[in-house]
């Protein structure tokens, strides 16, 4: 069966500082990868989507980027956090194809900016 | 969410049933999916309906009307584990778009 992991699963950090979030998914190939951002009392905020390695599609243009170095792999960096980047960040996957399909989600990652 | 709609809040009491509704914008329509989340946790899976017509499965059941652009999730024998925010997505372009989800408060 598949999982997808995320860590850490809680952050704090300062206004300024540098973000890596990192996302794993077992159990499949080829999945198509997806970064979401729930801030409070505000929907799912597509990020950013992948199909494949080294391909990202950028939704939302702000100081974040994402990367996927590897198949299973898909990592959401930042250079110097804003406060307004404070939010539930979640990972998602599918099956590979273009098709609309059922995303399951990571376990998320609860992000602080003091 | 874009183009999408439902309920902020709802309440009702354990044991009945409760109809959430969704309007969604038809243009690119590629499915429509109800998600669960709980408080503080991660979006879950509930439902996917791409024909017109009920897909039962066991007390959740969706509905979809593709011409009307409307969905509903009808919850039966509500418990209180059901209090939590249902997340209407429509499909589009490959991806999903979310509604802003309807917290769900079951009361004894």
């Amino acid at each position: 069966s598949q999982t997808i992991h995320q860590w850490p699963a809680t952050l704090v950090q300062p206004v300024g500082s540098p973000l890596s979030l990192e996302c794993t998914v077992e159990g499949t190939s080829n999945p198509n990868l997806y970064w979401y951002r729930q801030a409070a009392g505000r929907g799912l905020q597509l990020l950013f989507y992948s199909i494949g390695i080294g391909q990202i599609s950028s939704e939302v243009p702000q100081n974040l980027s994402a990367s996927r170095p590897q198949d299973r792999q898909f990592i959401l960096s930042s250079k110097k956090l804003l406060l307004s980047d404070s939010g539930f960040y979640l990972c998602a996957w599918s099956r590979e194809g273009l098709a609309s399909d059922t995303q399951y989600f990571g376990p998320g990652t609860r992000l602080t900016v003091l | 969410g874009q183009n999408i709609d439902q309920p902020t809040e709802m309440t009702a009491t354990e044991g009945a049933i409760v109809q959430i509704n969704c309007t969604y914008q038809t243009s690119g329509f590629n499915g429509l999916f109800w998600y669960q989340q709980h408080a503080g946790e991660a979006p879950t899976f509930l439902s996917y309906n791409v024909l017109d017509g009920l897909e039962e499965k066991g007390r959740f059941s969706s509905f979809l009307s593709r011409s009307k652009g409307y969905s509903y999730l009808l919850l039966k024998e509500l418990q209180m584990k059901d209090s939590a925010s249902y997340l209407c997505a429509r499909g589009s372009q490959g991806n999903l778009i979310f509604g802003k989800g309807t917290k769900l408060s079951v009361k004894p």
